[in-house]
Parts: structure tokens; sequence; C-alpha cells
């Protein structure tokens, strides 16, 4: 089975600062890494997600995560934090083998100080 | 907007009531997944379902039932309802093929208050 853990369940930046959500998991299988974000009252929106090849993946809005697959890490960052990016952030794995679903870390509430 | 379509918005009911959720998935997609958001056991994967089947199921309790008709679109049936199934149920569609590296689309999902 797989798991994920986020640390810091609340992270607070300055605008323009750097952005850094913590990820990391566990699996015995090769995993596919995702990063979800949720808006409040809506639904998850994909960022990015890595499942094969280059290791540093890019997503929307100017966040990208890297897999480093010897720390069992997959933390997300953006160079510049804008206010409309506060929101809460979930990390999250699937595999091909046994179910497919995702598994969620859970969660970090990004704030962006003015 | 992900295409993925739920309703109702919102849902308020008593407890040992029965309720249904309806999930549209995204045009041309063949798996739906549900799962349940809440504050304390946070997002939950409860079932999946590909092209009418059922394919996996997670912490769903066996109060909690779903199916997914010819048209795809999907139901979940929650019954017997206690205060602690109050929660943020989501809907998630994805494409043709059932690898886990699909993304996933997310419906704005249902608010189910149980009073």
């Amino acid at each position: 089975a797989q798991s994920v853990t986020q640390l810091g369940s609340h992270v607070s930046v300055s605008e323009g600062a750097l952005v850094l959500l913590r990820c990391n998991y566990s699996s015995s299988v090769p995993p596919y890494l995702f990063w979800y974000v949720q808006y409040p009252n809506q639904g998850l929106q994909l960022l990015l997600k890595y499942t094969t090849g280059a290791t540093l993946v890019k997503g929307i809005n100017g966040f990208e995560a890297e897999f480093k697959k010897s720390e069992t890490s997959f933390h997300l960052t953006k160079p510049s934090a804008h206010m409309s990016d506060a929101a809460e952030y979930f990390c999250a794995v699937s595999t091909d083998t046994g179910r497919r679903a995702l598994t969620f870390g859970s969660g970090t509430r990004l704030q962006v100080q003015p | 907007d992900s295409g993925v379509t739920q309703t109702p918005k919102h849902l308020i009911t008593a407890t040992g009531q029965r309720v249904t959720l309806r999930c549209s998935p995204r045009s041309g997609d063949l798996s739906v997944y549900w799962y349940q958001q809440s504050l304390d056991q946070g997002l939950q994967f409860l079932i999946q379902y590909y092209n009418g089947e059922e394919r996996a199921k997670g912490n769903i309790l066996e109060r909690f039932s779903a199916q997914q008709f010819p048209d795809l679109h999907s139901e979940l049936n929650l019954s017997s309802l206690e205060l602690g199934d109050s929660a943020l149920y989501f809907c998630a569609s994805s494409g043709r093929g059932t690898g886990a590296n699909n993304e996933q689309f997310f419906g704005p999902g249902t608010r189910l208050t149980v009073l």
C-alpha cells in the first residue's frame, strides 16, 4: 500500500517569496505522483504530475516539482508567490498495482501575505 | 470548469435517512471515482467504476453503495446516515484506459450535512 505525508498543515509566505510545499511518499512499486490545488468551495484541480521520464515536472501557474527517488520526495515549488496562490494543496500517489485510485496527503493550506 | 458535474451542490438531511448523490463524468471518460473529504479523515477514496463495472474499493462503508449506468453517469447512495457522514463528496473521472497515471478531473463536490 502507498501513503503520502505532507509536512506542515499551514504554510505562510509573503507575496513574491519562494513557495515550498513538502511531500514525501511511500510506495513499494514505482509511483505516479500528483499535486492538486483546491480553492475555497471548489473541487480539486491538477497542478502537475510525474509519471515517468524527466524528474523535474513543470505545471500550471508557475509551479514545478521534482521527483527524488532516493529521498522519496516530490516537493512543490514556485519562485514567487502571488496572492491568488492562496489555497489548499494536496499531494497524491497512485500505482499500477492493486487499486489505482489516488491516495492523498492531508493537505497544506498556503497563505500569502501582502 | 472540469467538465464533471455533481448534483446536488448541498444536501441537508437527518440521521437515519438515505440520500443519493449524482455525478456526470466528462464526455468520453469511462472511469468514475468517488472520494469523501472530511475534517478528521481528509480526502479518502471510496470506490471506482470503469465502464459500468466496479473496479476498486477503498474505505467505503457497507451502508454506502454506488453504481455506474450505461450512459456512464454514476450515483453514490448513502443510507442509515450518521452525524459522522457529514462531509464533502467528490466525484472524479478519467479517460479511456485504466492506468493509474491518468489525470483525474474532479467535480465541484456535494456537501452533505447530517443533522
